[in-house]
């Protein structure tokens, strides 16, 4: 069956490094792989996706990669900020599928 | 624009209690609608989605329903609720990004059943 893990359940780093999350998915081949934040109490948010052809996208201070060989995705943010911190949610997707989100990672961003 | 509107945010409701959340959306037609469940410290959950009136699927066999009586509305329902019922309940549409589906979450609203 599908899985779906995401490197650690908590992550913290010193404001202005670089954090990296990891995405490592089994048994499927994702078509894209998409990125949330979730902020407590409050519903997920979509921040990038990188198509299967796609090696790296960046957005702002978000980098995210897709390596289709290694089944994983890293998803960078550089300068980290204290209000970066939030739970990230990775989501392989394949077409004519249901949406299938990862555990999450926590971060935290310490001032 | 394109919104979800979840209420109510909170409900503490007695376990054997019924349950009715509902879903609203604004700014489109037709959308598939989705609902997820979040346990504490656990990922999300897909419980049912919706790709047109009247038309639910489900995900996995529990203790709740879901009802699409309109375009633009779903409802979450249990006639019992037990207190593994407790947890983060999310209502999402399919929206494009980039010539792909994404999804877009409502706000949630948290149910602590006692």
């Amino acid at each position: 069956s599908q899985k779906i893990e995401q490197n650690s359940e908590a992550l913290n780093i010193q404001e202005g490094k670089t954090a990296t999350l990891t995405c490592n998915y089994t048994n499927y081949s994702p078509a894209y792989l998409q990125w949330y934040r979730q902020d407590p109490g409050r519903g997920p948010v979509f921040l990038l996706l990188i198509r299967e052809n796609e090696k790296e996208k960046r957005k702002e201070r978000l980098k995210v990669t897709f390596d289709t060989t290694l089944k994983q995705s890293l998803f960078h943010i550089t300068a980290s900020q204290p209000a970066d911190s939030a739970t990230y949610l990775c989501a392989p997707h394949n077409y004519g599928q249901n949406f299938v989100f990862g555990p999450g990672t926590r971060l935290s961003v310490l001032p | 624009s394109q919104t979800i509107h979840q209420w109510p945010a909170t409900l503490v409701q007695p376990v054997g209690s019924p349950l009715s959340l509902e879903c609203t959306v604004e700014g489109t037609s037709n959308p598939n609608l989705y609902w997820y469940r979040q346990a504490a410290g656990r990922g999300l959950q897909l419980l049912f989605y919706s790709v047109g009136i009247g038309q639910i699927s489900s995900e996995v066999p529990q203790n709740l329903s879901a009802s699409r009586p309109q375009d633009r509305q779903f409802i979450l329902s249990s006639k019992k609720l037990l207190l593994s019922d407790s947890g983060f309940y999310l209502c999402a549409m399919d929206r494009v990004w980039e010539a792909k589906n994404i999804q877009y979450f409502g706000a949630g609203t948290r149910l602590s059943v006692l």
